[in-house]
């Protein structure tokens, strides 16, 4: 059972990049979401999706995009990366509304 | 936004020390999670606390929910090294239930627990 998988681990982009962070989970879970961790700052929610083909805006939404065409995958794309968007990215899932159940283990992103 | 503080933000003590920290919020949680999270993965769940005065108890941590549901605390007795880790709580908030999961982490607490 492998849970919640997030690819790439570790990603190092130029200003202005676009690129997408993968997530997928194999628990059949509706509700999924992706947040960002920054130091001081805790975890904020970006967007999530309640299930396929609905996704909504979190915390932190600008600069990034979202879309839910199965119940197993939540992608995240930057659209053109900026230095402000350096952090660690994680991605979570749970059967229904409520907290998160379980976490991936994150892509650490670099923007220079 | 609501806010919630936790305390201390660095913990550093000796294995068999017990310890507490508190997670602070003004607005009141339709529940409270708390979380462990280890270096290079995500947060763990360790419990989820809804009624006011609640303690729940996991080995040796014991996690209380507050009776006005405003805050909570996490207290480990005889501290082992494998404790070592950041401690995150998050509040879920009544007017969001119908929402999707949507939560408010606090910043957390690094624990060191040393041999």
């Amino acid at each position: 059972n492998a849970g919640v998988t997030q690819t790439p681990k570790f990603q190092v982009l130029k200003t202005g990049q676009s690129m997408t962070l993968q997530c997928a989970q194999d628990m059949n879970h509706e509700y999924m979401s992706w947040y960002r961790q920054d130091p001081g700052m805790g975890l904020r929610l970006i967007h999530y999706s309640v299930g396929a083909g609905i996704t909504d805006q979190g915390e932190v939404p600008n600069g990034y995009n979202v879309s839910r065409s199965t119940t197993e995958d939540f992608p995240l794309r930057l659209l053109s990366a900026a230095p402000s968007q350096t952090s660690v990215y994680f991605c979570a899932s749970s059967y229904s509304s409520g907290p998160p159940l379980h976490f991936g283990n994150g892509t650490r992103l670099t923007v220079t | 936004t609501q806010l919630l503080e936790q305390s201390p933000q660095f913990l550093s003590i000796q294995e068999g020390e017990n310890l507490t920290v508190y997670c602070n919020s003004s607005s009141v949680f339709s529940s409270l999670q708390w979380y462990r999270q280890e270096p290079g993965e995500g947060p763990v769940l360790l419990v989820t606390v809804v009624t006011g005065g609640e303690v729940k108890k996991l080995k040796r941590l014991t996690f209380q929910f507050g009776d006005a549901r405003k805050d909570s605390s996490l207290h480990i007795t005889a501290a082992q090294p494998g404790d070592t880790g950041l401690y995150l709580c998050a509040g879920e908030f009544l007017n969001w239930r119908t929402s999707g999961s949507r939560l408010t982490f606090g910043e957390g607490t690094q624990l060191t627990v040393n041999p």
